[in-house]
């Protein structure tokens, strides 16, 4: 039983260039969350996705960053524009309904660097 | 909101020791709360968490969490480290749909 999935594992690009993070759930989880993690800090909360909503975004900055959970396919984070301070560690998440089950299980992660 | 706190940023024990990993909580109504590791260049992987019941909850890897009302703690512990448990400690509470994480401790298990 395949877990979280997340591509690619590591990404380097330019500053003004656009990232896309993508993340598979795990089979039977339709609920997805992205967290960053940046150098000797703890994870942040960014965005809470079902299939086709955003349910909770109040972690996601208001510019640059976007998020999606289509229908078909995988979930995307996509940051337009990086700078420096983009540079982290984003980390997908999904569950089936957190209220009824109260566990995260997490992808290996998307190290980021922008140059 | 709901939050948690880890007062310590880095733990040092040795090899044999029990160990103790230390976690605050502020919540309003009943709290679910969780521990999570983080392996280096890996995902968190969960440990425990405590929804209800026992204050006494065991979990992976013989790691154990006391739920203390009375000082809204919920410590991480286990009584005989070893040097594989050196990894990054993440206490967490459940935020209507989310988990909020604390700042994480790093735990060094000395040989």
């Amino acid at each position: 039983n395949a877990g979280v999935m997340q591509n690619p594992r590591h990404l380097v690009r330019r500053r003004g260039q656009e990232a896309r993070l993508r993340c598979s759930p795990m089979k039977g989880h339709s609920h997805v969350y992205w967290y960053r993690q940046l150098p000797e800090e703890g994870l942040k909360f960014m965005v809470y996705l079902q299939k086709e909503n955003i349910i909770d975004e109040s972690g996601m900055p208001k510019e640059r960053f976007s998020a999606e959970f289509p229908k078909e396919g995988p979930s995307i984070l996509r940051i337009q524009q990086v700078v420096r301070g983009d540079s982290a560690a984003y980390f997908c998440a999904s569950s089936q309904r957190l209220a009824n089950t109260g566990e995260l299980f997490f992808g290996e992660g998307s190290r980021l660097t922008v140059l | 909101a709901q939050s948690v706190a880890q007062p310590e940023d880095q733990v040092n024990v040795a090899e044999g020791n029990p160990l103790t990993v230390k976690c605050t909580y502020s919540v309003s109504g009943n709290p679910y709360l969780f521990w999570y590791v983080q392996y280096p260049n890996r995902g968190l992987q969960f440990l425990l968490k405590y929804i209800t019941g026992d204050n006494l909850v065991k979990g992976s890897y013989g790691f154990e969490a006391e739920f203390n009302k009375s000082q809204t703690s919920f410590h991480l512990k286990k009584p005989s480290a070893l040097v594989s448990d050196s990894a990054l400690y993440f206490c967490a509470v459940r935020d209507i749909e989310k988990l909020t994480f604390g700042t994480g401790t790093r735990l060094t298990i000395i040989p």
